[in-house]
């Protein structure tokens, strides 16, 4: 069965540095999502992604955060400044339609470490 | 605003009996109901998803889940627990109408199966 793929599965980063966590999504699919899961708390939504724009983004993608689909496979999410507080698990997703039609497949994670 | 209530932190059976995971919702719009596990070091695999046709939605690994409109609610159960059962459990919410809804995640729910 085709899966989500996340690249690193563990990163460590020094505060201040930029990051960016790599995603394949499954192949088929147009719609392409970032969650984090900070650690001991719920899953939460970042952004949405579709026809190569933001469909959606919460309030916690501020201007240090953003999202590139540079070819036909991959979907990056960017930090660029690290903080502490962005230390996390970071799952990417991506549906073949609408959620109200087709769910989202989520990766494994990335889970990124700041110090 | 959409927004997911899971009743309990922590729920432990023993293998053989009933599993009960509950889940209460609210949404301005029809909602798509998710019932997603969360394995240790892995990512969220969908377990079942209610958009609007049967109300009884059964899923993988024998887990079931109904919809309730009346009471807001899309409980998870499963007849007979399996020690594999041990997991993380997410109920998630999402509109219909959204192009690209993102799903709104429960606090979880972590399940015990005691020998």
């Amino acid at each position: 069965e085709p899966e989500v793929t996340q690249t690193p599965s563990h990163q460590v980063t020094q505060m201040g540095q930029e990051v960016i966590l790599r995603c394949v999504p499954i192949s088929n699919h147009l719609y392409f999502y970032w969650y984090r899961q900070i650690l001991g708390q719920k899953v939460e939504f970042l952004v949405s992604f579709y026809n190569n724009e933001i469909s959606e983004k919460s309030e916690i993608f501020d201007d240090q955060f953003s999202v590139e689909r540079p070819d036909g496979s991959n979907f990056t999410l960017k930090i660029r400044s690290t903080k502490l507080e962005d230390s996390a698990m970071y799952f990417c997703a991506s549906s073949e339609r609408t959620v109200s039609n087709q769910p989202q497949h989520f990766g494994d994670g990335t889970r990124l470490s700041i110090l | 605003a959409q927004s997911v209530t899971q009743l309990d932190s922590h729920v432990s059976v023993s293998e053989g009996t009933p599993v009960l995971l509950r889940c209460n919702y609210s949404s301005s719009y029809s909602p798509s109901l998710f019932w997603y596990v969360q394995h240790p070091n892995k990512g969220l695999q969908l377990l079942l998803k209610y958009t609007s046709a049967a109300t009884l939605v059964k899923g993988i690994n024998g887990f079931e889940a109904e919809f309730k409109k009346s009471e807001t609610s899309f409980h998870l159960t499963k007849p007979s627990a399996h020690m594999s059962d041990a997991a993380e459990y997410f109920c998630a919410v999402s509109d219909r109408v959204s192009s690209a809804s993102k799903i709104i995640f429960g606090s979880g729910t972590r399940l015990s199966i005691r020998p």
